[in-house]
């Protein structure tokens, strides 16, 4: 079983729409959670960090369950350039990434 | 603002070969990273440098050295290429373990 897992997608939605992810991470030690955007062949950029109890950044919102292991990303009126692969990244003693999923977003 | 720093941009090499890839960053951070990343896979953690003058293995090391000579420089080196060191590499630096990372545009590396 892979560390951090990720549905690889596409996602394919419509602009305006509503996209969630999921990502499970096996190491119940875990202490520091981050979803990261990459653009194709661009390098990995910090979209946000993910805390116990939630978080919000503009159109973006972070959860942790500690209890199931898993982290989500929720995106509310998905733009164009949200398209991208999304990476889930879980630190212990090092960080370890998810595949990535991948979101396009069309007219 | 540089940030992360990575040379070269792209590089082919034949099998056999030795190649240096350099990064370096300008964030004063103490912990420098060097991951490779291949189709339908996350990136995979090659070695990492927590302070100047260490180094520790990570998940797939076998095939490359690296040295960090000094805080703002770590290079990674391929000794004798394989084709299957195609890939493409990104290094990443950060100032403590459980910070966010910050990555370099990366290396697109053919092996032939």
């Amino acid at each position: 079983r892979k560390e951090v897992e990720q549905d690889p997608g596409p996602f394919n939605v419509p602009e305006g729409a509503t996209v969630a992810f999921n990502c499970t991470y096996s190491n119940s030690a875990s202490q520091s959670f981050f979803w990261y955007r990459q653009d194709c062949r661009k390098e990995p950029k910090l979209l946000m960090s993910v805390y116990s109890s939630g978080n919000e950044d503009g159109r973006f919102t972070a959860q942790l369950n500690r209890a199931s292991q898993y982290i989500s990303l929720l995106i509310r009126d998905s733009k164009l350039s949200d398209s991208a692969t999304y990476l889930c990244v879980v630190g212990h003693n090092d960080m370890r990434f998810g595949a990535g999923t991948r979101l396009t977003v069309k007219p | 603002n540089a940030g992360v720093t990575q040379t070269p941009k792209f590089q082919v090499l034949k099998t056999g070969q030795s190649m240096t890839l350099q990064c370096a960053q300008d964030m004063n951070h103490n912990s420098m990273y060097w991951y490779r990343q291949d189709p339908g896979m996350g990136l995979r953690l090659i070695y990492y440098s927590a302070s100047e003058g260490t180094t520790d293995k990570g998940e797939v090391p076998n095939g490359y050295n690296v040295s960090r000579l000094n805080k703002r420089d770590f290079s990674i080196r391929l000794e004798s290429a394989a084709p299957s060191q195609t890939s493409v590499y990104f290094c990443a630096s950060n100032g403590r373990r459980h910070q966010p990372q910050h990555f370099g545009d990366g290396t697109r590396l053919s092996i032939l």
